[in-house]
């Protein structure tokens, strides 16, 4: 069935270094991955979102990457700041009305001061 | 002006009880969702509902039923509530396919 793998499940950067977050899901026919950022006591929020036409896509710090030939995709979160620190998933769904938002299994990312 | 709100945010209960949380939206959306996150924080899809009518059933439990008097509506009520049910349950709307899903803050339901 489908599904989203995510890795790692914990990750602790210094403040300034970059923090790469890695996904995998299984439906090829998936075409849509966006990336949501959930902060404590609050509901996921999205941050960035990739399409399968499109092979990188960046805004401001961020950027995304998609491999649709390894079924592969990436959160690259550069210069990260104390208030980077959430938890992040990945996600993927396909283009149809009844489409499901797969999501992965979360990272907790924290940054060091 | 919020876009998913969800009521309650807290919702403490004892076993075997009838509860029900609210959901609207006013982004004028044609999809719902209701997730359901645990203790490890993994999101979990239960329902979704397109224009009133109800898509997806993640092979949720008939104590849980979806009701979604209107497109801006999707309400949850569970029966005879069991300690795993408790987590947090969230509500999302969303307008086209691969678009932006936006979520409701959640409900914490704790079980005792």
């Amino acid at each position: 069935g489908e599904n989203v793998e995510q890795h790692p499940s914990t990750l602790s950067v210094q403040e300034g270094d970059s923090a790469v977050i890695k996904c995998t899901y299984s439906d090829s026919a998936s075409n849509y991955f966006p990336w949501y950022k959930q902060e404590l006591g609050k509901g996921p929020q999205l941050i960035i979102d990739i399409r399968s036409n499109v092979g990188e896509k960046k805004d401001q710090r961020i950027a995304v990457t998609l491999n649709k030939t390894a079924k592969h995709f990436s959160l690259h979160i550069t210069e990260t700041q104390p208030e980077d620190s959430a938890v992040y998933f990945c996600a993927a769904s396909k283009d149809s009305s009844a489409s499901k938002i797969i999501f992965g299994s979360g990272t907790r990312l924290s940054i060091r001061p | 002006d919020t876009a998913v709100s969800q009521t309650p945010k807290y919702l403490v209960t004892q076993m075997g009880n009838d509860k029900s949380i609210k959901c609207e939206q006013n982004l004028g959306h044609d999809t719902m969702y209701w997730y359901k996150q645990d203790s490890k924080k993994f999101l979990k899809i239960m329902f979704s509902y397109n224009n009133k009518e109800l898509i997806i059933n993640e092979t949720v439990p008939n104590r849980f039923s979806p009701k979604s008097p209107d497109k801006a509506h999707l309400n949850l009520h569970i029966n005879s509530l069991e300690l795993g049910d408790s987590a947090v349950y969230f509500c999302a709307a969303r307008g086209h396919p691969n678009t932006e899903a936006f979520f409701g803050q959640g409900t914490r339901l704790t079980v005792v």
